[in-house]
């Protein structure tokens, strides 16, 4: 099946630092999506992207939809306590699949104070 | 408020049991989803139903079942066949589009074995 590759697995940061993290597919897809998840939490969704090289804010959070269509981008500017969680990346691959998303594992932010 | 509520928050099961996990949802979507997450690892796909009275298996179906008898509820049975249980369960939903397909997933169940 569609598998995504999503980096780094974890992230030690200090608060006020940007973040980056990204995913790569074998395959081309149609739609990107990124959610966060608190502890204990189900996901919530942050940003959909629907187009090659469409570029998303919402708010502090940018995602980029790349151009070859296998890979994402999330950046998070001047992190705050609050975006401590894990982000996973999720993508629709191109065809459609009966069984929805795949995701990525998921990448763990920790914010040292 | 619209969304997906699942319940309980916490489950204990006692070997050889079969328990049931809730899934509502109020959102008049299609397609249903029960994932199952580990410490450390993304979401496997148990089951999911695309419409009413029809379901199918995930990347890890053994050991679960499930029923789609009304649009907004699909609830998940861990049977005793399963031998590790112990998880982290979501729900989720989605209006199914070949282009669009975002899911909305509830709060999840925490199942422990006592």
């Amino acid at each position: 099946g569609q598998q995504l590759n999503q980096s780094p697995q974890s992230m030690f940061i200090q608060e006020g630092e940007d973040v980056s993290m990204n995913c790569t597919s074998s395959s081309i897809f149609n739609t990107w999506l990124w959610y966060k998840q608190d502890p204990g939490e189900g996901p919530v969704l942050l940003i959909a992207l629907y187009k090659a090289g469409e570029l998303t804010s919402n708010g502090r959070l940018t995602a980029q939809f790349g151009i070859t269509r296998k890979d994402s981008f999330l950046n998070i500017s001047a992190s705050i306590p609050s975006d401590v969680g894990i982000y996973f990346c999720a993508g629709q691959p191109s065809g459609g699949g009966a069984d929805g998303l795949t995701f990525g594992k998921g990448t763990h932010l920790i914010i040292q104070p | 408020d619209g969304g997906i509520t699942q319940s309980p928050k916490y489950l204990f099961r006692k070997e050889g049991q079969n328990v049931t996990l809730s899934c509502e949802q109020n959102l008049n979507h299609d397609a249903m989803y029960w994932y199952r997450q580990d410490p450390g690892q993304g979401l496997r796909l148990i089951y999911y139903s695309q419409i009413v009275n029809d379901f199918q298996k995930g990347d890890i179906a053994e050991g679960y079942s499930v029923s789609r008898e009304k649009k907004e509820s699909f609830p998940l049975t861990v049977t005793s066949a399963q031998k590790n249980p112990t998880a982290f369960y979501l729900c989720a939903s989605s209006i199914y589009r070949d282009t669009e397909n975002i899911q909305y997933f509830g709060a999840g169940t925490r199942l422990s074995v006592l």
